[in-house]
């Protein structure tokens, strides 16, 4: 089945410096890729996906890029803020429906 | 409209006892699945359903099950309770030709 591996699983960084989480996958068959932000006691929340047919993908701050040929993809966190801090979470869909295999997060910490 | 609804949102059972979660998804959403969360792991796919089918399921043992009904909600059932099932029990619901989730609070499941 597919494998998720996401990089660094901690990171800090200095308000207004970028935040960069990077993730393989292994099943070239997953056509999709959501990134999930996850504050502390709360749900996972959407904040940027990608498909397998667009290189990068950005909304304000943050982007998303995707190289299928070496099967990974990353996100991009621009000019951080406090509020940026939380565990976040890559994830690779499967082809046959909504069945994602989810990297194991990246705690990001944002220092004023 | 209303977001994902789980409960109960805590629960506390010993080794050997059975327990059952649910799951009200999104009005008109009609695929729900079922992710396990613990610290390290990320999230793990159990199942999902779709209009009382289930149509993935993942690496668990037999002991995890669920259903859904004709109104979408959905149950997940664990019996014969291990330390190991100890963890935070996510649902999340998608709308029809959607792949983007939207989770619940989840219900944090601790086993003695």
């Amino acid at each position: 089945g597919e494998n998720v591996e996401q990089h660094p699983s901690t990171l800090s960084v200095q308000e207004g410096d970028s935040a960069v989480i990077k993730c393989t996958y292994s099943d070239s068959a997953s056509n999709y890729f959501p990134w999930y932000k996850q504050e502390l006691g709360k749900r996972p929340q959407l904040i940027i996906d990608i498909r397998s047919n667009v290189g990068e993908k950005k909304d304000q701050r943050i982007a998303v890029t995707l190289n299928k040929t070496a099967k990974h993809f990353s996100l991009h966190i621009t000019e951080t803020q406090p509020e940026d801090s939380a565990v976040y979470f890559c994830a690779a869909s499967h082809p046959t429906g909504n069945q994602f295999y989810f990297g194991t997060g990246t705690s990001l910490t944002v220092i004023p | 409209k209303a977001g994902v609804t789980q409960t109960p949102r805590y629960l506390i059972k010993t080794r050997g006892q059975q327990v059952t979660l649910s799951c009200s998804p999104i009005s008109g959403h009609r695929s729900v699945s079922w992710y396990q969360q613990t610290p390290g792991q990320g999230l793990q796919f159990l199942f999902e359903y779709f209009s009382e089918t289930q149509r993935n399921k993942g690496n668990f043992p037999g002991r995890f099950s669920g259903r859904q009904f004709s109104n979408s909600r959905s149950e997940m059932n664990v019996s014969t309770l291990e330390l190991g099932d100890s963890a935070l029990y996510l649902c999340a619901s998608s709308a029809q030709g959607s792949e983007k989730l939207f989770f619940g609070s989840g219900t944090q499941l601790s086993v003695l």
